[in-house]
């Protein structure tokens, strides 16, 4: 069956420090993958998606994420970590319906400390 | 530009209780649909709606029904709530085209629902 798995339940990083969100996935193919984020009452905003054009793909807010087949990974990076970076992340893949359903995972929370 | 609005943002319901959510598409957007995210874990599709018909349903009992209008608005019921039924329900609107299938989603910032 096709999933997602977010490593981490929690990260802490510093402010100014890199952020590493950890996300598997589990396909027979190729399948469509992204980062959402949510912050406290706010909807989910879609960070960057991966679609097969490119394996290092580039977000909002200074957000990257790797496809990396051999290790079935689709881990979120950002080189400084911001305060107002503080939110929930959710792994989510698409399994490339016409009409998209999206799977998500447990999502990490990241924590910024000053 | 309008986005996805939801309403209302917050309601206690008890238990039996019948519940109506309801979401505006963002402008332009055909395609509804409907997540229920428990506290502490990631969103989970419920059904999604496309020229006023339910095209795709995720694993929920039929408690969970929906409707949406000509103007792309659409509606979440769900009959005789329980307890677990108590959640935040987010709405996310899309453009269907036939070249890209379903375009980006866009999130409303949900309705949580509390359930006595």
């Amino acid at each position: 069956a096709q999933s997602v798995t977010q490593l981490d339940s929690h990260v802490s990083v510093s402010e100014g420090t890199p952020v590493l969100l950890r996300c598997n996935y589990s396909s027979s193919y190729s399948p469509s993958l992204f980062w959402y984020v949510q912050h406290p009452n706010k909807g989910l905003q879609l960070l960057l998606k991966y679609t097969s054009a490119a394996t290092l793909v580039k977000g909002i807010n200074g957000f990257e994420a790797e496809f990396k087949k051999s290790e079935t990974s689709f881990h979120l990076t950002k080189p400084s970590a911001h305060m107002s970076d503080a939110a929930e992340y959710f792994c989510v893949f698409d399994r490339g319906s016409t009409l998209g359903r999206l799977y998500f995972g447990r999502g990490t929370q990241l924590t910024v400390w000053p | 530009d309008a986005g996805v609005t939801q309403s209302p943002t917050h309601l206690i319901k008890t238990r039996g209780q019948q519940v109506t959510l309801r979401c505006s598409p963002k402008s332009g957007h055909d395609t509804v649909s409907w997540y229920q995210q428990a506290l502490g874990q990631g969103p989970q599709f419920i059904f999604q709606y496309y020229e006023e018909e339910e095209r795709q349903r995720g694993n929920f009992p039929d408690r969970f029904s929906g409707h949406q209008f000509p103007n792309y608005s659409s509606e979440l019921n769900v009959n005789a709530l329980l307890l677990g039924d108590s959640a935040l329900y987010l709405c996310a609107s899309s453009l269907v085209s036939r070249e890209r299938g379903t375009g980006e989603l866009f999130f409303g910032e949900g309705s949580r629902l509390t359930v006595l």
